[in-house]
């Protein structure tokens, strides 16, 4: 069973410094990664998908990685903004069948990006 | 605007009552979820549908009967809920296989 774990659980910084959110799982037989963003009250918001097949997706200031081999991805973040600070979730699409249709997610990490 | 829409935003109800939370999307898209978001856990998908037909019921009380009658309409139907079952339950859909999913702003439920 998959199991897909994100650190740290909470992250405070100044504006403007760089930082990575980390996620792991444990089951390297993976069809994609998603990570999104969750507001309060609200639902998520689609920031970056890697495929299985590639290393790495941009978008803007967002950077995310992915390590098959050692069950790891990272989302970097670059000149935070306090309009940065949500939750961050990580999910895992499984199997190698079903185009990654079942997502696994980890419990988040909270960021607040402080002036 | 997430081209996911869900209804109603916020719903409170007895543990007798019945009542049902509506997913509609106008993405074009052929797989649709629910899911349920509770404080401090991680999101659990509830049900798949794709082109209209359950392809996942990842072992959900009967007390939540999923209907898709199309593809771009999901209807998840509540009877005799309990405390526990409050939570925040989201609503997704996704094109071909290999692409995002997108979510709606979830429908808050209080079970009393």
């Amino acid at each position: 069973k998959q199991e897909v774990t994100q650190i740290p659980a909470a992250l405070s910084v100044p504006e403007g410094e760089n930082l990575v959110l980390n996620c792991s799982f444990t089951d390297s037989a993976i069809y994609n990664l998603q990570w999104f963003r969750q507001d309060p009250g609200k639902g998520l918001t689609s920031l970056l998908l890697i495929q299985s097949s590639q290393r790495e997706q941009t978008s803007g200031r967002l950077n995310a990685s992915l390590d098959k081999s050692s069950g790891r991805s990272t989302l970097y973040i670059a000149a935070s903004q306090p309009g940065d600070s949500a939750t961050y979730l990580c999910a895992v699409g499984g199997g190698l069948t079903g185009g990654g249709n079942k997502l696994t997610f980890g419990t988040g990490t909270q960021l607040k990006v402080e002036l | 605007e997430t081209g996911v829409t869900q209804t109603p935003r916020h719903l409170v109800m007895g543990m007798t009552n019945k009542k049902s939370l509506k997913c509609e999307q106008h993405l074009g898209h052929n797989a649709m979820y629910w899911y349920k978001q509770s404080a401090k856990k991680p999101l659990e998908l509830m049900f798949v549908y794709n082109f209209k037909e359950q392809t996942e019921n990842n072992s959900v009380p009967s007390r939540f009967s999923p209907e898709c009658p199309n593809s771009s309409h999901l209807f998840l139907h509540l009877h005799t809920l309990q405390p526990e079952d409050s939570a925040l339950y989201l609503c997704a859909s996704r094109g071909g296989g290999g692409q995002p999913q997108h979510f709606g702003d979830g429908t808050r439920l209080s079970i009393l």
